[in-house]
Formats: structure tokens, C-alpha cells, sequence
């Protein structure tokens, strides 16, 4: 099955700065990969995904880089703000059986710092 | 429209009771996938639901079962329950195109003492 690992699990950068966050996948099949936030409390938020059609996908101050051939993907967060701490999770699917399953990765605590 | 909608928020149960969740998807959506959300697992698949038939099912045990009804509202029933199914359960929801694209719920936190 699909095997997704990401790396940081923490991450603490000053209000302004970037933060990139990364992933790697195990199913050259996988098509589909979206990243979500989450708050205390809260369920998971879907912010943004690419699909393998392209490179490259942008947002306003969020964007997510795929790279095929080396089975990653990348958020990448600029001009970070108090409000975009949170816990990030990038996801892949299982592909073969169809449906909607999606195995996450382990999760990156972003804390922004004034 | 409005989001997902999981009730209850908290429960507390004790060893070897049962627990029914439940899930309202967005309107329209006819995919229904659990999740369940431990420090030490993280995100880990349960099982999907569309169209009333189960479509996917993750590594659990069969304790852990579920059902989707005609409206796509979806139920999750774990029996016998043990401290280990301590968790947030999470409920996605998802159009029928089978394009992945999940919109979570708030989750059910279940204490289990």
C-alpha cells in the first residue's frame, strides 16, 4: 500500500519568514496530493492539493511543488503569520481498488514566533 | 453549503460498552470516509462508504464497523470497546467522482475508561 512519510515534525520560524514542509510517497501510481491544517479542536482542512498533471500550484501565500520522478511533494508557506500554526498533514491515495482513501502523513507542528 | 456535521463532539464510555457515531456530509456528497486520529498512529483509515455499500476498508479489527444510509448520512459502531480506542474519530466527505478530494469534520473525541 501507499506509504507517505513527511519531514519536519516541528517547525518554529519568525512571523515573515517561510516555512517549507515536505513529503514523500511511496506509490508511483498516486495521483493526487493534497495538504490540510489542523487547528486545536478542529478537524482537518483541506488548503490546498496538485494533481500530477502539474508542477506547481499556488494560492496567495501558500503554494505546492510536486516532483514525480522523485515521488515528493512540498507546502511551502511565505510571509508566515500567527494564524498558520497549526499541525499540517500532506496525504496520498491508494490508487489501486478505487474509492477515496488517503494515507497521511505523520504531521508537521508549524509555530510561528513573533 | 453547509460543512460536515459530526455528532456527538465528546462521549466517554467505559471498557466493554459500545459506541455509535455519526456523520452528516455535505449536501450532495455521496462518499463517507472514517478516520481514526491517535498521537501515537496519527491519521488512520477506517473505513469508506458510497452509495450505502462499503467501498474501502482500513487494517482494523471487526470491531470497528460502520454503515451509510439512503440520505449518504453515515454511522460508525465500535463494540467492546477498549482503552486503545481512546481517539478523535473523523468523518470526510467527498463527491461521487472518486477524485480524492476529502472536506473533514469536526470529529468525535471518544474517551474510553
Amino acid at each position: 500500500g501507499e506509504n507517505v512519510e513527511q519531514h519536519p515534525s516541528t517547525l518554529s520560524v519568525q512571523e515573515g519568514d517561510s516555512a517549507v514542509i515536505k513529503c514523500t510517497y511511496s506509490d508511483s501510481a498516486s495521483n493526487y496530493f493534497p495538504w490540510y491544517k489542523q487547528e486545536l479542536g478542529k478537524g482537518p482542512q483541506l488548503i490546498i492539493d496538485i494533481r500530477s498533471n502539474v508542477g506547481e500550484k499556488k494560492d496567495q501565500r501558500i503554494a505546492v511543488t510536486l516532483n514525480k520522478t522523485a515521488k515528493h511533494f512540498s507546502l511551502h508557506i511565505t510571509e508566515t503569520q500567527p494564524e498558520d500554526s497549526a499541525v499540517y498533514f500532506c496525504a496520498a491515495p491508494r490508487v489501486t481498488g478505487g474509492g477515496n482513501k488517503l494515507t497521511f502523513g505523520t504531521g508537521t507542528q508549524l509555530k510561528v514566533e513573533l | 453549503k453547509a460543512g460536515v456535521t459530526q455528532t456527538p463532539r465528546y462521549l466517554i464510555k467505559t471498557r466493554g460498552q459500545q459506541v455509535t457515531l455519526s456523520c452528516s456530509p455535505i449536501s450532495g456528497h455521496r462518499s463517507v470516509s472514517w478516520y481514526q486520529q491517535t498521537p501515537g498512529q496519527g491519521l488512520q483509515f477506517l473505513f469508506e462508504y458510497f452509495s450505502e455499500t462499503q467501498r474501502n476498508k482500513g487494517n482494523f479489527p471487526g470491531r470497528f464497523s460502520g454503515r451509510q444510509f439512503s440520505n449518504s448520512r453515515s454511522e460508525m459502531n465500535v463494540s467492546t470497546l477498549e482503552l486503545g480506542d481512546s481517539a478523535l474519530y473523523l468523518c470526510a466527505s467527498s463527491g461521487s467522482g472518486g477524485n480524492y478530494e476529502q472536506y473533514f469534520g469536526p470529529g468525535t473525541r471518544l474517551t474510553v475508561t
